[in-house]
């Protein structure tokens, strides 16, 4: 499993965009990038995935340049409810061993 | 159901109590997968059914962990003689053949005193 590098915390207010950028040096050629969302006592919320270039869905987009070796989580117009634990993975899109990390806890505030 | 369901969400054992854990998967899915939250920490993966046969426990931490899923459906993790490094919260997650992600549950937090 490609080993992924991404920031402790990141603080951020209600209304602007949160970028958290993870990196990904030894990423494989058939590794995707996934990314999961964790509330306080809840488990972890599938986001987004992609392999390359840009995904958007309703609830994020994910930026994936040419080399791979890093992708960013752009989260939207945040709110104070986008509070949680952000998990970057890398693994094959068939990989059942998750490797979570100690992901980027982001802080939204009034 | 709509979700994975898993209980109790709270469980205390006292050191060397036999605890054992459920988790209701989304009806259909056919993968079910164990992970262990420390406090702090991601998730880190215990073992993983397909249908009722169980294909990795590689991550189960010691023989005094085992997993279950005899019909396929409903799964139970015990740990006996519980120590106190078995603190932990205790997710279970569920996915079905063709889908992007794994749905998890909201975890059985269990304490051991």
């Amino acid at each position: 499993l490609a080993k992924t590098t991404q920031p402790i915390s990141m603080d951020s207010y209600e209304g602007q965009e949160v970028n958290i950028t993870c990196s990904h040096n030894n990423i494989a050629t058939n590794d995707y990038i996934t990314w999961y969302q964790q509330f306080p006592s809840q488990g972890p919320r599938f986001i987004i995935q992609g392999y390359k270039t840009k995904v958007t869905n309703e609830v994020a987009s994910l930026f994936i340049p040419a080399d791979r070796k890093s992708s960013t989580l752009s989260l939207p117009r945040v709110s104070l409810s986008d509070t949680a634990v952000y998990y970057c993975l890398v693994a094959l899109i068939n990989d059942y061993k998750l490797s979570f990390g100690a992901g980027t806890t982001v802080t939204v505030r009034a | 159901g709509a979700g994975v369901s898993q209980s109790p969400r709270y469980k205390v054992a006292k050191r060397g109590q036999d605890v054992a854990l459920r988790c209701d998967p989304i009806s259909g899915h056919v993968s079910l997968f164990w992970y262990q939250q420390a406090l702090g920490q991601g998730p880190e993966f215990l073992t993983y059914f397909q249908n009722e046969a169980q294909l990795d426990k590689s991550g189960l931490p010691s023989d005094r962990f085992f997993a279950e899923r005899p019909e396929g459906s409903v799964s139970t993790l015990k740990i006996q003689r519980t120590q106190q490094e078995d603190s932990a919260v205790y997710l279970c997650a569920s996915s079905a053949a063709d889908s992007k992600g794994y749905t998890f549950g909201s975890g059985t937090r269990l304490t051991v005193v």
